[in-house]
């Protein structure tokens, strides 16, 4: 069966340092992958999608960054953390990005707070 | 554009009571249509879906209809548990293939 692993669980990094948040699916191949954000009190967004290793689309300019260096592994990565980066990161991958009409499978998610 | 209006929570019910959580949504084109749970602690879940106008979905006793006419996709629940505490989320599908989420609605309930 499908899988998705996503850590850390919480996070609490300063401003200015780096971020890496990591991402990996098990039991599928090539899947089509997603980051997104959930900020307080707002819905999720989307902030990154990849079709495919290397193959990065970003949605919303800002001070993030992503990485597909293996088929099955996604990664969220910022250089220098900012204060309104604070929010509940959640990776998803689906099978086709039409979707298919059977949703996204999400990970549990990361809660980071920058302080 | 595309975008999902929620019903702003929380919401808080006794065990056994009726649950609506209501859901609208703007979209071009024919969406498909979603409801996501997050229990404490986990991260999303599909808990059902509707593929085209009129298509009912259902799962763990909560249901959803898709109604092109009024563009509103509500959840309801006639007996909810303790254990059906946690954050919904509706969502809808696009023809580009985004997925666009609503704010989320927190759900208590209490015994």
């Amino acid at each position: 069966s499908q899988t998705i692993h996503q850590w850390p669980a919480t996070l609490v990094q300063p401003v200015g340092s780096p971020l890496s948040l990591e991402c990996t699916v098990e039991g599928t191949s090539n899947p089509n992958l997603y980051w997104y954000r959930q900020a307080a009190g707002r819905g999720l967004q989307l902030l990154f999608y990849s079709v495919g290793i290397g193959q990065i689309s970003s949605e919303v300019p800002q001070n993030l960054s992503a990485s597909r260096p293996q088929d099955r592994q996604f990664i969220l990565s910022s250089k220098k953390l900012l204060l309104s980066d604070s929010g509940f990161y959640l990776c998803a991958w689906s099978v086709t990005r039409t979707g298919g009409g059977y949703g996204y499978t999400f990970g549990s998610g990361t809660r980071l707070t920058v302080v | 554009g595309n975008s999902v209006t929620q019903m702003e929570g929380p919401v808080t019910l006794s065990e056994e009571a009726f649950l609506t959580i209501n859901c609208t949504y703007t979209a071009t084109g024919y969406p498909s249509l979603f409801w996501y749970v997050q229990y404490p602690g986990e991260g999303l879940q599909l808990l059902l879906k509707a593929t085209k106008a009129d298509d009912k979905g259902s799962n763990k006793g909560f249901e959803a209809t898709y109604r092109k006419e009024t563009t509103s996709f509500h959840l309801e629940k006639g007996s909810v548990q303790v254990s059906d505490s946690a954050v919904y989320f509706c969502a809808l599908l696009t023809g580009a293939n985004n997925l666009f989420f609503g704010t989320g609605t927190r759900l208590t309930v209490i015994p």
